[in-house]
Protein backbone atom coordinates (compact mmCIF):
# COMPACT_ATOMS: atom_id res chain seq x y z
CA UNK A 1 0.00 0.00 0.00
CA UNK A 2 1.10 3.43 -0.63
CA UNK A 3 1.85 5.04 2.63
CA UNK A 4 0.73 8.82 2.94
CA UNK A 5 2.36 10.64 5.90
CA UNK A 6 1.12 14.21 6.88
CA UNK A 7 3.25 16.75 9.01
CA UNK A 8 2.76 18.55 11.61
CA UNK A 9 0.38 16.25 12.79
CA UNK A 10 -1.08 19.36 14.94
CA UNK A 11 -0.89 23.12 14.60
CA UNK A 12 -1.75 26.10 16.48
CA UNK A 13 -2.73 29.52 14.94
CA UNK A 14 -4.60 32.62 14.84
CA UNK A 15 -7.34 33.97 12.77
CA UNK A 16 -5.78 35.86 9.92
CA UNK A 17 -2.45 33.53 10.18
CA UNK A 18 -1.29 31.69 6.67
CA UNK A 19 -0.56 28.21 7.08
CA UNK A 20 0.65 25.15 5.37
CA UNK A 21 0.09 21.57 5.82
CA UNK A 22 2.27 18.85 4.35
CA UNK A 23 1.58 15.55 2.91
CA UNK A 24 4.03 13.37 1.58
CA UNK A 25 3.50 9.69 -0.23
CA UNK A 26 6.10 6.64 -0.06
CA UNK A 27 5.97 7.13 -3.98
CA UNK A 28 5.37 8.67 -6.69
CA UNK A 29 1.71 9.32 -6.79
CA UNK A 30 1.66 11.70 -9.74
CA UNK A 31 -1.16 14.69 -8.50
CA UNK A 32 -3.80 11.97 -7.80
CA UNK A 33 -3.97 13.28 -4.51
CA UNK A 34 -6.89 15.07 -2.16
CA UNK A 35 -7.84 17.09 0.43
CA UNK A 36 -10.36 16.99 3.21
CA UNK A 37 -11.70 19.26 6.08
CA UNK A 38 -13.58 17.69 8.56
CA UNK A 39 -15.00 19.55 11.91
CA UNK A 40 -15.83 17.85 15.02
CA UNK A 41 -18.93 15.63 14.41
CA UNK A 42 -19.17 16.20 10.90
CA UNK A 43 -18.32 13.86 7.46
CA UNK A 44 -15.31 15.02 5.88
CA UNK A 45 -15.41 17.61 2.91
CA UNK A 46 -13.75 17.62 -0.40
CA UNK A 47 -11.41 20.57 -0.60
CA UNK A 48 -8.97 20.40 -3.04
CA UNK A 49 -8.79 17.60 -6.05
CA UNK A 50 -5.99 16.45 -8.20
CA UNK A 51 -3.57 18.04 -5.86
CA UNK A 52 -4.44 22.09 -6.88
CA UNK A 53 -8.04 21.71 -8.37
CA UNK A 54 -10.25 23.85 -5.83
CA UNK A 55 -13.36 21.81 -5.24
CA UNK A 56 -17.19 23.94 -6.00
CA UNK A 57 -18.03 25.91 -3.29
CA UNK A 58 -14.63 25.80 -1.50
CA UNK A 59 -13.26 29.18 -0.58
CA UNK A 60 -10.30 30.77 -2.68
CA UNK A 61 -8.08 30.81 0.30
CA UNK A 62 -7.34 27.11 0.08
CA UNK A 63 -5.01 26.16 -2.59
CA UNK A 64 -3.32 22.92 -3.22
CA UNK A 65 0.44 22.41 -4.88
CA UNK A 66 2.76 19.43 -5.31
CA UNK A 67 2.74 16.20 -7.38
CA UNK A 68 5.17 13.04 -7.13
CA UNK A 69 5.52 12.49 -3.78
CA UNK A 70 5.61 15.94 -1.80
CA UNK A 71 2.04 18.09 -1.49
CA UNK A 72 0.84 20.99 0.34
CA UNK A 73 -2.18 22.65 1.56
CA UNK A 74 -2.31 26.23 2.50
CA UNK A 75 -4.78 28.31 3.54
CA UNK A 76 -3.78 31.66 3.40
CA UNK A 77 -5.81 33.61 5.61
CA UNK A 78 -7.53 31.51 8.52
CA UNK A 79 -11.08 32.12 9.61
CA UNK A 80 -12.48 31.15 12.53
CA UNK A 81 -14.69 28.09 10.68
CA UNK A 82 -11.06 26.55 8.87
CA UNK A 83 -9.99 24.58 12.92
CA UNK A 84 -10.37 21.54 12.09
CA UNK A 85 -8.54 18.31 11.20
CA UNK A 86 -7.23 18.03 7.46
CA UNK A 87 -6.68 15.01 5.60
CA UNK A 88 -4.63 13.67 2.53
CA UNK A 89 -5.74 11.09 0.06
CA UNK A 90 -4.72 9.29 -2.47
CA UNK A 91 -6.16 7.70 -5.54
CA UNK A 92 -3.16 6.76 -7.43
CA UNK A 93 -3.68 3.34 -6.80
CA UNK A 94 -7.15 1.56 -6.45
CA UNK A 95 -6.32 0.66 -2.67
CA UNK A 96 -7.16 4.22 -1.42
CA UNK A 97 -4.99 5.47 1.42
CA UNK A 98 -5.67 8.48 3.57
CA UNK A 99 -2.58 10.47 6.27
CA UNK A 100 -3.47 10.12 9.64
CA UNK A 101 -4.62 14.04 9.85
CA UNK A 102 -3.30 17.33 10.60
CA UNK A 103 -5.51 18.94 13.40
CA UNK A 104 -5.44 22.93 13.30
CA UNK A 105 -6.15 24.60 16.73
CA UNK A 106 -7.37 28.04 17.99
CA UNK A 107 -3.51 29.34 19.09
CA UNK B 1 -28.56 18.70 -3.96
CA UNK B 2 -26.68 15.46 -3.37
CA UNK B 3 -28.14 13.82 -0.27
CA UNK B 4 -26.39 10.34 0.97
CA UNK B 5 -28.40 8.87 3.64
CA UNK B 6 -26.84 5.87 5.47
CA UNK B 7 -29.05 3.35 7.53
CA UNK B 8 -28.46 -0.22 9.44
CA UNK B 9 -25.51 0.51 12.25
CA UNK B 10 -26.56 -0.26 15.47
CA UNK B 11 -24.76 -2.76 18.17
CA UNK B 12 -23.68 -6.79 17.19
CA UNK B 13 -21.76 -8.96 18.62
CA UNK B 14 -18.15 -10.15 17.48
CA UNK B 15 -18.19 -12.72 14.76
CA UNK B 16 -22.22 -11.59 14.11
CA UNK B 17 -23.29 -9.70 10.95
CA UNK B 18 -24.84 -6.45 10.00
CA UNK B 19 -26.04 -4.58 6.88
CA UNK B 20 -25.10 -1.31 6.03
CA UNK B 21 -27.51 1.08 3.34
CA UNK B 22 -26.47 4.42 1.73
CA UNK B 23 -29.73 5.87 0.06
CA UNK B 24 -29.01 8.19 -2.50
CA UNK B 25 -30.53 11.34 -4.44
CA UNK B 26 -30.12 14.12 -6.36
CA UNK B 27 -27.67 12.64 -8.74
CA UNK B 28 -27.98 9.91 -11.62
CA UNK B 29 -26.32 7.17 -9.32
CA UNK B 30 -25.31 5.18 -12.00
CA UNK B 31 -23.15 7.01 -13.29
CA UNK B 32 -20.92 7.21 -10.41
CA UNK B 33 -18.48 5.17 -8.56
CA UNK B 34 -18.77 4.94 -4.46
CA UNK B 35 -17.20 4.62 -1.58
CA UNK B 36 -17.05 3.09 1.93
CA UNK B 37 -15.00 5.13 4.63
CA UNK B 38 -14.71 4.10 8.46
CA UNK B 39 -13.53 6.39 11.61
CA UNK B 40 -12.70 4.24 14.25
CA UNK B 41 -14.17 6.51 17.65
CA UNK B 42 -10.84 9.40 18.18
CA UNK B 43 -9.26 8.34 15.10
CA UNK B 44 -8.67 9.01 11.76
CA UNK B 45 -10.18 8.11 8.32
CA UNK B 46 -9.58 4.89 7.22
CA UNK B 47 -10.85 3.73 3.52
CA UNK B 48 -13.06 0.56 3.60
CA UNK B 49 -14.16 -0.22 -0.21
CA UNK B 50 -15.25 0.96 -3.27
CA UNK B 51 -17.67 0.22 -6.59
CA UNK B 52 -17.42 1.48 -9.59
CA UNK B 53 -20.72 3.09 -10.97
CA UNK B 54 -22.38 -0.31 -12.60
CA UNK B 55 -21.01 -2.23 -10.17
CA UNK B 56 -18.95 -4.89 -12.29
CA UNK B 57 -15.71 -3.70 -10.85
CA UNK B 58 -15.29 -3.52 -6.39
CA UNK B 59 -11.95 -2.75 -4.13
CA UNK B 60 -11.28 -3.42 -1.19
CA UNK B 61 -8.94 -2.71 1.68
CA UNK B 62 -6.37 -5.07 2.82
CA UNK B 63 -7.77 -5.39 6.10
CA UNK B 64 -11.29 -6.34 5.02
CA UNK B 65 -9.83 -10.33 3.99
CA UNK B 66 -13.34 -11.30 2.68
CA UNK B 67 -14.79 -9.99 5.72
CA UNK B 68 -17.16 -7.27 3.98
CA UNK B 69 -18.43 -7.29 1.06
CA UNK B 70 -19.96 -3.97 -0.80
CA UNK B 71 -22.90 -3.43 -3.70
CA UNK B 72 -25.03 -1.63 -5.04
CA UNK B 73 -28.29 -1.46 -6.56
CA UNK B 74 -28.81 0.86 -9.35
CA UNK B 75 -32.37 0.61 -9.60
CA UNK B 76 -33.02 1.51 -5.97
CA UNK B 77 -30.22 4.37 -5.69
CA UNK B 78 -28.51 2.31 -2.99
CA UNK B 79 -25.08 1.03 -2.71
CA UNK B 80 -24.89 -1.63 0.62
CA UNK B 81 -21.69 -3.00 2.45
CA UNK B 82 -22.62 -6.42 3.97
CA UNK B 83 -20.68 -7.23 7.13
CA UNK B 84 -19.56 -10.61 8.24
CA UNK B 85 -17.51 -11.97 11.03
CA UNK B 86 -17.18 -8.58 12.74
CA UNK B 87 -14.61 -7.53 15.04
CA UNK B 88 -13.99 -5.63 17.99
CA UNK B 89 -11.83 -3.33 15.74
CA UNK B 90 -14.63 -3.19 12.76
CA UNK B 91 -16.40 -0.44 15.54
CA UNK B 92 -16.55 2.84 13.51
CA UNK B 93 -18.72 5.42 11.99
CA UNK B 94 -18.95 4.37 9.06
CA UNK B 95 -19.54 6.63 5.97
CA UNK B 96 -20.51 6.56 2.28
CA UNK B 97 -19.30 8.64 -0.25
CA UNK B 98 -19.94 9.55 -3.90
CA UNK B 99 -17.23 9.91 -6.41
CA UNK B 100 -16.37 12.39 -8.89
CA UNK B 101 -15.61 9.85 -11.72
CA UNK B 102 -17.88 6.35 -12.53
CA UNK B 103 -15.58 3.99 -13.54
CA UNK B 104 -12.93 4.53 -11.05
CA UNK B 105 -12.45 5.83 -7.02
CA UNK B 106 -10.64 9.13 -7.63
CA UNK B 107 -12.23 11.88 -5.13
CA UNK B 108 -15.39 12.00 -2.84
CA UNK B 109 -16.84 14.85 -3.33
CA UNK B 110 -20.75 14.12 -1.36
CA UNK B 111 -20.24 12.31 1.98
CA UNK B 112 -23.60 11.06 4.01
CA UNK B 113 -23.54 12.28 7.45
CA UNK B 114 -22.77 8.10 8.50
CA UNK B 115 -23.67 5.29 10.72
CA UNK B 116 -22.41 3.93 13.74
CA UNK B 117 -21.48 0.26 13.92
CA UNK B 118 -20.19 -0.59 17.64
CA UNK B 119 -19.00 -4.52 18.00
CA UNK B 120 -19.17 -5.53 21.85
CA UNK B 121 -20.52 -8.51 23.43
Amino acid sequence: DIQMTQSPASLSASVGDRVTIICRASQSINTYLNWFQQRPGKAPRLLIYGASTLQSGVPSRFSGSGSGTDFSLTISSLQAEDFATYYCQQSYTSLITFGQGTRLEIK
Amino acid sequence: EVQLLESGGGLVQPGGSLRLSCAASGFPFGNYAMTWVRQAPGKGLEWVSGINNNGDTTYYAAFVKGRLTISRDNRKNTLYLQMDNVRAEDTAVYYCAKDRYGSALYAFDHWGQGTLVTVSS
